[in-house]
């Protein structure tokens, strides 16, 4: 079964430090990687994904990902992370017309 | 643009009865997604239409059906409510995606459905 994991339920972290979200697939073929934010009772906005090419992608707000294909991994990363970055964020991966979600993964930044 | 809207904002059913839930999207975009989010359990896929005039099953269609009416438009229909059935359900659309090349999703704002 195709699938997205999210191993940490929770990330804490203090203002200004660096941040990693870490992720996971297992998707046939050569899925394209993407990273959501949300935040409370909004729905999801798009940060980054990954197609081909340079395995550092850069994205919104300061955020970007590093694709590995040996280890399946597609993990999310700021230099330094700012309170307003506290929300809950998704990994997912598409192949053939489907979005495979990880399960999300909440960041809390700390003052 | 409003990019996509959804409605109701909120629902509260009992067991047993019926509703739809709208999604509408002006960006012009192909593929359309009906998406149910639950505590830990990240976002399932119930239905998507890839284009106008297409539908096909997610990972969770049971108890549920679909209509893209047009191309902008693309309703979830629950024909008898279960107390499994209460969810966040998000819409979500995106300009191409196909074999060879995926989009970002565009994500409405969210219906909450609590089912009695």
């Amino acid at each position: 079964a195709q699938s997205v994991a999210q191993p940490e339920d929770q990330v804490n972290v203090a203002e200004g430090n660096p941040l990693t979200v870490k992720c996971t697939y297992s998707v046939s073929g050569n899925p394209y990687l993407f990273w959501y934010v949300q935040y409370p009772n909004r729905g999801l906005q798009f940060l980054l994904k990954y197609i081909t090419g340079d395995n550092l992608v850069k994205g919104s707000y300061g955020f970007e990902a590093e694709f590995n294909k040996s280890q399946t991994s597609f993990h999310l990363k700021k230099p330094s992370a700012l309170v307003s970055d506290s929300a809950l964020y998704f990994c997912a991966a598409y192949n053939f017309n489907k979005f495979y979600f990880g399960s999300g993964t909440k960041l809390n930044v700390k003052p | 643009n409003a990019g996509v809207t959804q409605t109701p904002k909120f629902q509260v059913l009992k067991t047993g009865q019926s509703m739809t839930l709208q999604c509408a999207q002006d960006m012009n975009h192909n593929s359309m997604y009906w998406y149910r989010q639950d505590p830990g359990m990240g976002l399932r896929l119930i239905y998507y239409s890839a284009s106008e005039g297409t539908t096909d099953k997610g990972e969770v269609p049971n108890g549920y059906n679909v209509s893209r009416l047009n191309k902008r438009e693309f309703s979830l229909r629950l024909e008898s409510a279960a107390p499994s059935q209460t969810s966040v359900y998000f819409c979500a659309s995106s300009s191409l995606t196909g074999r060879d090349t995926a989009d970002e999703q565009f994500f409405g704002p969210g219906t909450r459905l609590t089912v009695l």
